[in-house]
């Protein structure tokens, strides 16, 4: 069946990096975009970005741009989400999603799997 | 952008009933791009309805979306026990995936 799994929790201290990973299953990993969204504690959710796995190419959110990279490993079918200078405001946890076919326009599909979450605290 | 707001933020009801939750936007958006999503406590996001009326995968019957335009509708028929969730609209266009606040479904 089609899974993503994630990365463990995470305990960050402020102005440190992240990496979060998710490992793809089941499907062709290089043939579907990947989105990542995140959701603070108790709140919605909020999309970061995606990834096309097949060319690397990403697109950001634009409260994102310069302090997230989406990338990814095609030999290990693995996507990573990298998140920069963190702050107490980043605490959520953080979900890889499957979009649509990298032969569609990647709006044109909603997330139809998503990864387990990987739950990050940001603290001194 | 488009802002999705969803009403009621909370809904009390009892197994066996129906249950109507709204999503509107700000502007008008296409119906192909408007999805529902269902969250349980510790759970990821789940997909529930697609192109503002298609349900995925799996999804029971008891599910249906409908709505054009401005004003969108996710309607559980009966409710189950496993029903009572948060529930999630969404729209997708290029470049911005926005997602409404939440609906949260509570037995009563």
């Amino acid at each position: 069946q089609v899974e993503l799994v994630q990365s463990g929790a995470e305990v960050k201290k402020p102005g440190a990096s992240l990496r979060v990973s998710c490992k793809a299953s089941g499907y062709i990993f290089r043939d579907y975009y990947v989105h990542w969204v995140r959701q603070a504690p108790g709140q919605g959710l909020e999309w970061m970005g995606w990834l096309n796995p097949n060319s690397g190419g990403t697109d950001y959110a634009q409260k994102f741009q310069g302090r997230v990279a989406m990338t990814r490993d095609t030999s290990i079918n693995t996507a990573y989400m990298e998140l920069n200078k963190l702050t107490s405001d980043d605490r959520a946890v953080y979900y890889c999603a499957r979009g649509g076919p990298r032969t569609s326009l990647v709006q044109s599909y909603p997330m139809d799997v998503w990864g387990q979450g990987t739950t990050v605290t940001v603290s001194s | 952008e488009i802002v999705l707001t969803q009403s009621p933020g909370t809904l009390s009801l009892s197994p066996g009933e129906r249950a109507t939750l709204s999503c509107r936007a700000s502007k008008s958006i296409s119906s192909s791009s408007l999805a529902w999503y269902q969250q349980r406590p510790g759970q990821p996001p789940r997909l529930l309805i697609a192109g503002s009326s298609s349900r995925a995968t799996g999804i029971p019957d008891r599910f249906i979306g409908s709505g054009s335009g401005t004003d969108f509708t996710l309607t559980v028929s009966r409710l189950e026990p496993e029903d009572f969730a948060v529930y999630f609209c969404q729209h997708h266009t290029i470049s911005l995936w926005t997602f409404g606040q939440g609906t949260k479904l509570e037995v009563k």
